[in-house]
């Protein structure tokens, strides 16, 4: 089983429409999470980081289950510039420092 | 400017021959990363360094070694590059403030080894 698993899709959605990706990690230690956005052939980038309580940014909002050890990603009102890859993210700290990026769940928003 | 650069940005090169990727940073940050990115695969951390002294194998360390001149340079080296070794890598820096280790990437340097 992978530590960190993520639907590779691809979404197809139209715009406007609201999209949500879920996350799961293996590890009940982890303890920092964060949702990456990566464009095609280029360098992932922080999109948001997911609190326990959690957070909202714009039109992204980011779900953290811990009892059930998934995180979540919600997008409202896509844009065609939503279009990209969407990474999850998990660090450890057992052991030895990790970080763990998942595979990524791939969106496409079409007009 | 970028706070993260990588130099080459691409190259293609032949198996058996050394290869090093270099990586700079103006952020300031203590931590820096070497990954590679495979085609329908997660971000694989090959080494990592905590500060200059600080040297740690990452989950895929075999034939690549690093070595970090100062705390704004990381470079990565394949001694003997191989076909398999063929992929997208990326470095990467962190700091810990707020208490979360978030990273920031450079622009990526794609290596082909034929």
């Amino acid at each position: 089983r992978k530590e960190v698993e993520q639907d590779p899709g691809p979404f197809n959605v139209p715009e406007g429409a609201t999209v949500a990706f879920n996350c799961t990690y293996s590890n009940s230690a982890s303890q920092s999470f964060f949702w990456y956005r990566q464009d095609c052939r280029k360098e992932p980038k922080l999109l948001m980081s997911v609190y326990s309580s959690g957070n909202e940014d714009g039109r992204f909002t980011a779900q953290l289950n811990r009892a059930s050890q998934y995180i979540s990603l919600l997008i409202r009102d896509s844009k065609l510039s939503d279009s990209a890859t969407y990474l999850c993210v998990v660090t450890q700290n057992t052991g030895g420092f990790k970080t763990i990026f998942g595979a990524g769940t791939r969106l496409f928003v079409k007009a | 400017d970028a706070d993260v650069t990588q130099t080459p940005r691409n190259r293609i090169t032949k198996t058996g021959k050394r290869i090093m990727l270099e990586c700079s940073q103006t952020k300031g940050h203590d931590r820096m990363y070497w990954y590679r990115q495979d085609p329908g695969l997660g971000l694989q951390l090959i080494y990592y360094s905590f500060d200059v002294k600080d040297i740690n194998k990452g989950e895929i360390s075999d034939g690549y070694s690093v070595s970090r001149q100062a705390q704004a340079k990381f470079s990565l080296s394949l001694e003997s590059a191989i076909p398999n070794q063929t992929a997208l890598y990326f470095c990467a820096t962190s700091d810990l403030s707020a208490g979360r280790d978030t990273q920031y990437f450079g622009p990526g340097t794609r290596l082909t080894v034929l």
